[in-house]
Formats: C-alpha cells, structure tokens, sequence
C-alpha cells in the first residue's frame, strides 16, 4: 500500500470553527488531492496540487483552502465549518496523474 | 462537466456467478478510466486503469473494457467471491487534473 496517512480521522467540530486536515505521504508523489464522498454524489474533487506550492480548484472547492509547503504534507482547511461540511474526506496520491492511491479517510462531523 | 453514472446502485449474487458492472461517462475525450474498490469504512484501491487508447485490461479475475465512443466501461468479475463484496467505482479524468467519479455499485456475493 502507498504510504499515505490522514489525521484526524475523525472529528466532532462546532459550526463557525476553523478545521485542518492533515494529509501526509511518503511516496514522493507529486500529485495531491482531496475529496469528499457523500452518499448520493460519491467522491468530488476539492483541491488539487501539482507540486509544492501549486494547488488548483476542484468541483467543489467553496468553504475550502490547501496549503503544500513541503511534497509530503497537503493540508486542507475548512475556514468556518458548517453543517453542509459534514461528510468523509479523503486524500489521494499520484505520482503521473494516472493511477490514483487513497488514504484511509477522515470523518468530519459539524455540529 | 463530465457526468459518470453507475448502473445498477446495488447488485447480490451467488457465489461462483460471472458478472458485469457498468459505468457510463457523458465526454469521450477521456484521458483515462480507474476502476477503485471500496471497502466500508475504508479507502479506496486501484483495481485497473485503462489509458483512452485501450480496449481493456486484465488482473486476475477482473477484466474492464473501455469503449470511448460510445461513453461506457465494463468491469467483468469472473468467479465470484464472498471476498469480492464491496463497492466498486469508476472514475474518469480529462485531459488536466480533474478525476470525476460514479456513485458505485454495492456488489454482495452470497456465499
């Protein structure tokens, strides 16, 4: 298995309050990416990197920041969570933008 | 916007029987296509990724075809295993790094 770790992997947060979630590898991969799976709409994009300090915006980017300050951390920030918030999120590698490998999940509960 | 449907939802069958998963995408100017297994409360896996100019791949007891034109991608399990139960998904990336995927199908071989 790709070496990637997320953290929390869960969290119960209050609406109004800053969260960050911690993705961590140690592949070297240069590709990162988080997503949310929510039942009816699986898995949709948030953020992706493309190196250390190059992100972009997935398809549901609004309420979401990421920050890659080093190739083996990617951070993801909810500023003010809210309760549309809640879901399982999950972070991905990859090292040619092709074959995709995903971290265990974080499940994020705001209240 | 890339649309990827998952038909059907959920699927139980016997164990030993062949079967098919379907998965359709709304533009054919793929890149390529990921068929993920999930189990629950788990990550995803990578089971097979066929490039836009493949007809298929093989692993195994798995084989997933992709026919560009006509939007559509199969995954053929052959042999079915209680082992097999989980929840497979497909996936499509463009040319760029945006990943779009199904909703699932719930598969459940019945021992």
């Amino acid at each position: 298995d790709a070496g990637i770790t997320q953290s929390p992997r869960h969290k119960v947060t209050e609406t109004g309050t800053p969260v960050t979630l911690r993705c961590h590898q140690t592949e070297n991969h240069r590709y990162m990416y988080w997503y949310r799976q929510d039942p009816g709409h699986g898995l949709r994009l948030i953020h992706y990197s493309y190196g250390v300090k190059d992100t972009d915006k997935g398809e549901v980017s609004d309420g979401y920041s990421v920050s890659r300050s080093k190739t083996e951390d990617f951070l993801l920030t909810l500023e003010s969570a809210t309760s549309s918030q809640t879901s399982v999120y999950f972070c991905a590698i990859s090292h040619d933008m092709e074959t995709q490998y995903f971290g265990p999940g974080t499940r994020l509960l705001v209240l | 916007k890339q649309e990827v449907t998952q038909i059907p939802a959920a699927l139980s069958v016997p164990e030993g029987e062949n079967l098919v998963l379907n998965c359709s995408f709304t533009d054919s100017a793929i890149y390529n296509l990921q068929w993920f297994r999930q189990d629950p409360g788990k990550g995803l896996t990578s089971l097979l990724l066929i490039q836009s100019s493949q007809r298929e791949q093989t692993s195994g007891r798995l084989n997933a075809s992709l026919d560009k034109s006509s939007g559509r991608s199969t995954l053929y399990i052959a042999a079915s295993q209680p082992g097999d139960s989980a929840t497979y998904l497909c996936a499509v990336t463009n040319t760029g790094n945006q990943f779009y995927f199904g909703t699932g199908t719930s598969l459940t071989v019945i021992p």
